[in-house]
Protein backbone atom coordinates (compact mmCIF):
# COMPACT_ATOMS: atom_id res chain seq x y z
CA UNK A 1 0.00 0.00 0.00
CA UNK A 2 1.15 3.29 -0.74
CA UNK A 3 1.51 6.20 2.04
CA UNK A 4 3.20 9.54 2.32
CA UNK A 5 4.82 10.93 5.74
CA UNK A 6 4.96 14.08 6.26
CA UNK A 7 7.30 15.63 8.60
CA UNK A 8 6.04 18.43 11.09
CA UNK A 9 2.49 19.45 11.15
CA UNK A 10 3.30 23.04 11.51
CA UNK A 11 6.81 25.23 10.15
CA UNK A 12 7.52 28.95 10.76
CA UNK A 13 9.67 31.02 8.92
CA UNK A 14 10.82 34.74 8.39
CA UNK A 15 9.39 36.24 5.35
CA UNK A 16 12.10 35.80 2.71
CA UNK A 17 13.74 32.56 4.48
CA UNK A 18 13.91 29.66 2.55
CA UNK A 19 10.74 27.13 3.21
CA UNK A 20 11.07 23.71 3.15
CA UNK A 21 8.54 20.99 3.74
CA UNK A 22 9.38 17.43 4.28
CA UNK A 23 7.64 14.37 2.21
CA UNK A 24 8.46 10.86 2.37
CA UNK A 25 6.33 8.40 0.50
CA UNK A 26 6.07 4.49 1.14
CA UNK A 27 5.37 3.03 -2.74
CA UNK A 28 6.34 -0.76 -3.61
CA UNK A 29 6.19 0.94 -7.49
CA UNK A 30 7.12 3.90 -9.39
CA UNK A 31 5.10 6.56 -7.68
CA UNK A 32 3.26 9.75 -8.89
CA UNK A 33 3.84 12.82 -6.52
CA UNK A 34 1.85 16.00 -5.87
CA UNK A 35 1.98 18.67 -3.32
CA UNK A 36 -1.66 20.66 -3.15
CA UNK A 37 -2.04 23.72 -1.39
CA UNK A 38 -4.96 24.77 1.29
CA UNK A 39 -5.48 28.45 2.24
CA UNK A 40 -8.44 29.03 4.55
CA UNK A 41 -12.04 28.12 3.71
CA UNK A 42 -11.14 27.02 0.58
CA UNK A 43 -10.54 23.76 -1.52
CA UNK A 44 -7.11 21.92 -2.50
CA UNK A 45 -4.94 23.44 -5.50
CA UNK A 46 -2.51 21.69 -7.26
CA UNK A 47 0.68 23.31 -6.49
CA UNK A 48 3.42 21.03 -8.93
CA UNK A 49 3.59 17.73 -9.61
CA UNK A 50 6.18 14.78 -10.82
CA UNK A 51 4.97 11.42 -12.91
CA UNK A 52 7.83 10.63 -14.96
CA UNK A 53 11.15 12.34 -16.20
CA UNK A 54 13.21 15.37 -14.56
CA UNK A 55 13.41 15.06 -11.01
CA UNK A 56 13.19 18.65 -10.39
CA UNK A 57 9.88 19.91 -10.55
CA UNK A 58 8.62 23.46 -10.55
CA UNK A 59 5.27 24.42 -9.80
CA UNK A 60 2.96 28.07 -9.40
CA UNK A 61 3.91 30.81 -6.65
CA UNK A 62 7.70 29.68 -7.43
CA UNK A 63 7.40 26.03 -5.22
CA UNK A 64 9.74 23.28 -6.16
CA UNK A 65 10.16 19.95 -5.04
CA UNK A 66 13.28 17.35 -6.26
CA UNK A 67 12.07 13.47 -6.71
CA UNK A 68 14.88 11.61 -4.91
CA UNK A 69 14.25 7.86 -4.90
CA UNK A 70 17.22 6.98 -2.92
CA UNK A 71 15.68 9.06 -0.10
CA UNK A 72 12.14 7.97 -1.13
CA UNK A 73 11.45 12.12 -0.80
CA UNK A 74 9.69 14.85 -2.43
CA UNK A 75 10.42 17.64 -0.14
CA UNK A 76 8.68 20.94 -1.46
CA UNK A 77 11.25 24.19 -1.25
CA UNK A 78 10.79 27.93 -1.91
CA UNK A 79 14.13 30.34 -1.77
CA UNK A 80 12.12 32.88 -0.28
CA UNK A 81 8.99 33.40 1.41
CA UNK A 82 6.42 35.78 1.50
CA UNK A 83 3.49 36.52 3.28
CA UNK A 84 0.84 35.11 1.09
CA UNK A 85 2.57 31.56 1.09
CA UNK A 86 0.75 31.19 4.51
CA UNK A 87 -1.30 28.33 3.97
CA UNK A 88 -1.49 24.30 4.80
CA UNK A 89 0.42 22.11 2.48
CA UNK A 90 -0.63 18.20 1.35
CA UNK A 91 1.88 15.95 -0.22
CA UNK A 92 0.33 12.88 -2.52
CA UNK A 93 1.29 10.02 -3.43
CA UNK A 94 -0.81 7.52 -6.31
CA UNK A 95 0.39 5.76 -8.94
CA UNK A 96 -0.33 3.50 -12.45
CA UNK A 97 -2.73 1.09 -11.67
CA UNK A 98 -4.34 2.65 -8.77
CA UNK A 99 -7.18 4.46 -10.83
CA UNK A 100 -6.61 7.58 -10.10
CA UNK A 101 -6.57 6.80 -6.13
CA UNK A 102 -4.73 10.12 -4.69
CA UNK A 103 -3.21 9.10 -0.61
CA UNK A 104 -2.79 12.46 1.06
CA UNK A 105 -0.51 13.53 3.68
CA UNK A 106 -1.81 14.54 7.11
CA UNK A 107 -0.57 18.13 5.71
CA UNK A 108 1.63 21.27 7.19
CA UNK A 109 0.50 24.40 8.10
CA UNK A 110 2.96 27.40 6.70
CA UNK A 111 3.02 30.08 8.99
CA UNK A 112 5.14 33.26 7.92
CA UNK A 113 5.98 35.97 9.96
CA UNK A 114 7.49 39.70 9.64
CA UNK B 1 -14.96 27.40 -16.35
CA UNK B 2 -17.08 28.37 -12.44
CA UNK B 3 -15.17 24.60 -11.29
CA UNK B 4 -15.72 22.87 -9.00
CA UNK B 5 -19.47 24.12 -7.10
CA UNK B 6 -20.57 22.21 -3.86
CA UNK B 7 -23.52 23.28 -2.13
CA UNK B 8 -24.68 24.04 0.69
CA UNK B 9 -21.33 25.66 2.03
CA UNK B 10 -22.13 25.30 5.46
CA UNK B 11 -24.77 22.85 6.91
CA UNK B 12 -25.79 22.90 10.72
CA UNK B 13 -28.30 20.03 11.56
CA UNK B 14 -28.99 17.72 14.48
CA UNK B 15 -28.42 14.36 15.12
CA UNK B 16 -30.54 11.45 13.33
CA UNK B 17 -31.28 14.01 10.20
CA UNK B 18 -30.85 13.54 6.60
CA UNK B 19 -28.05 15.39 5.36
CA UNK B 20 -27.55 15.62 1.39
CA UNK B 21 -24.25 17.22 0.23
CA UNK B 22 -23.97 18.23 -3.69
CA UNK B 23 -21.63 18.73 -6.09
CA UNK B 24 -21.48 19.91 -9.74
CA UNK B 25 -18.13 18.73 -11.33
CA UNK B 26 -15.88 21.25 -13.95
CA UNK B 27 -17.67 20.27 -17.67
CA UNK B 28 -15.78 17.60 -19.59
CA UNK B 29 -13.91 15.93 -16.06
CA UNK B 30 -14.97 11.97 -16.26
CA UNK B 31 -13.67 11.31 -12.65
CA UNK B 32 -15.23 12.84 -8.95
CA UNK B 33 -14.22 12.04 -5.69
CA UNK B 34 -15.61 12.58 -2.74
CA UNK B 35 -13.31 13.54 0.20
CA UNK B 36 -13.71 14.42 4.13
CA UNK B 37 -11.49 16.69 5.89
CA UNK B 38 -11.41 16.23 9.97
CA UNK B 39 -8.31 17.66 12.01
CA UNK B 40 -8.38 14.13 13.55
CA UNK B 41 -8.15 12.12 10.14
CA UNK B 42 -6.77 14.69 7.93
CA UNK B 43 -8.20 13.96 4.08
CA UNK B 44 -9.75 11.15 3.53
CA UNK B 45 -11.09 9.76 -0.04
CA UNK B 46 -14.80 8.37 0.43
CA UNK B 47 -15.53 7.05 -2.93
CA UNK B 48 -14.84 7.93 -6.53
CA UNK B 49 -16.45 7.73 -9.77
CA UNK B 50 -15.25 7.25 -13.25
CA UNK B 51 -18.13 8.10 -15.84
CA UNK B 52 -20.73 8.45 -13.23
CA UNK B 53 -20.13 4.67 -12.56
CA UNK B 54 -18.46 4.39 -8.57
CA UNK B 55 -15.53 2.62 -9.20
CA UNK B 56 -14.29 2.51 -5.48
CA UNK B 57 -16.28 3.07 -2.23
CA UNK B 58 -13.68 1.32 0.49
CA UNK B 59 -13.39 4.41 1.77
CA UNK B 60 -17.27 5.00 2.87
CA UNK B 61 -17.82 4.94 6.92
CA UNK B 62 -20.50 2.45 7.38
CA UNK B 63 -24.06 2.34 6.02
CA UNK B 64 -25.40 5.90 6.53
CA UNK B 65 -23.36 7.34 3.99
CA UNK B 66 -24.53 6.52 0.27
CA UNK B 67 -23.26 8.63 -2.96
CA UNK B 68 -24.84 8.79 -6.49
CA UNK B 69 -23.72 10.47 -9.30
CA UNK B 70 -27.31 10.45 -11.65
CA UNK B 71 -25.08 12.63 -14.63
CA UNK B 72 -21.81 14.04 -15.45
CA UNK B 73 -22.60 17.06 -14.29
CA UNK B 74 -24.03 16.04 -10.88
CA UNK B 75 -23.65 14.33 -7.81
CA UNK B 76 -24.74 13.67 -4.19
CA UNK B 77 -23.37 12.45 -0.86
CA UNK B 78 -25.98 11.46 1.69
CA UNK B 79 -26.07 10.68 5.69
CA UNK B 80 -28.86 9.18 7.08
CA UNK B 81 -29.39 9.14 9.82
CA UNK B 82 -26.79 11.81 10.85
CA UNK B 83 -24.24 11.69 13.94
CA UNK B 84 -21.86 14.65 15.46
CA UNK B 85 -18.80 12.41 14.55
CA UNK B 86 -20.09 13.22 10.96
CA UNK B 87 -18.91 16.25 11.41
CA UNK B 88 -16.28 17.61 8.84
CA UNK B 89 -15.66 19.43 5.75
CA UNK B 90 -16.30 17.43 2.99
CA UNK B 91 -15.07 18.25 -0.30
CA UNK B 92 -16.31 17.10 -4.09
CA UNK B 93 -13.38 17.20 -6.73
CA UNK B 94 -13.45 16.34 -10.42
CA UNK B 95 -10.44 15.57 -12.98
CA UNK B 96 -10.23 14.48 -16.23
CA UNK B 97 -7.83 11.27 -16.66
CA UNK B 98 -4.22 10.94 -15.90
CA UNK B 99 -1.09 11.03 -18.72
CA UNK B 100 0.25 8.99 -17.61
CA UNK B 101 -2.37 6.91 -16.36
CA UNK B 102 -3.44 7.37 -12.36
CA UNK B 103 -1.89 10.77 -12.77
CA UNK B 104 -4.85 12.41 -12.17
CA UNK B 105 -4.69 16.44 -11.15
CA UNK B 106 -8.05 17.14 -9.40
CA UNK B 107 -9.65 20.43 -9.03
CA UNK B 108 -11.76 20.66 -5.67
CA UNK B 109 -14.21 22.70 -4.75
CA UNK B 110 -14.85 25.02 -1.85
CA UNK B 111 -16.58 22.54 0.54
CA UNK B 112 -19.39 21.97 2.48
CA UNK B 113 -18.70 22.31 6.12
CA UNK B 114 -21.12 20.18 8.01
CA UNK B 115 -22.09 20.60 11.73
CA UNK B 116 -24.20 17.93 13.15
CA UNK B 117 -25.07 18.67 16.56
Amino acid sequence: AQSVTQLGSHVSVSEGALVLLRCNYSSSVPPYLFWYVQYPNQGLQLLLKYTTGATLVKGINGFEAEFKKSETSFHLTKPSAHMSDAAEYFCAVSYTGTASKLTFGTGTRLQVTL
Amino acid sequence: DAGVIQSPRHEVTEMGQEVTLRCKPISGHDYLFWYRQTMMRGLELLIYFNNNVPIDDSGMPEDRFSAKMPNASFSTLKIQPSEPRDSAVYFCASSRSGVPSGANVLTFGAGSRLTVL
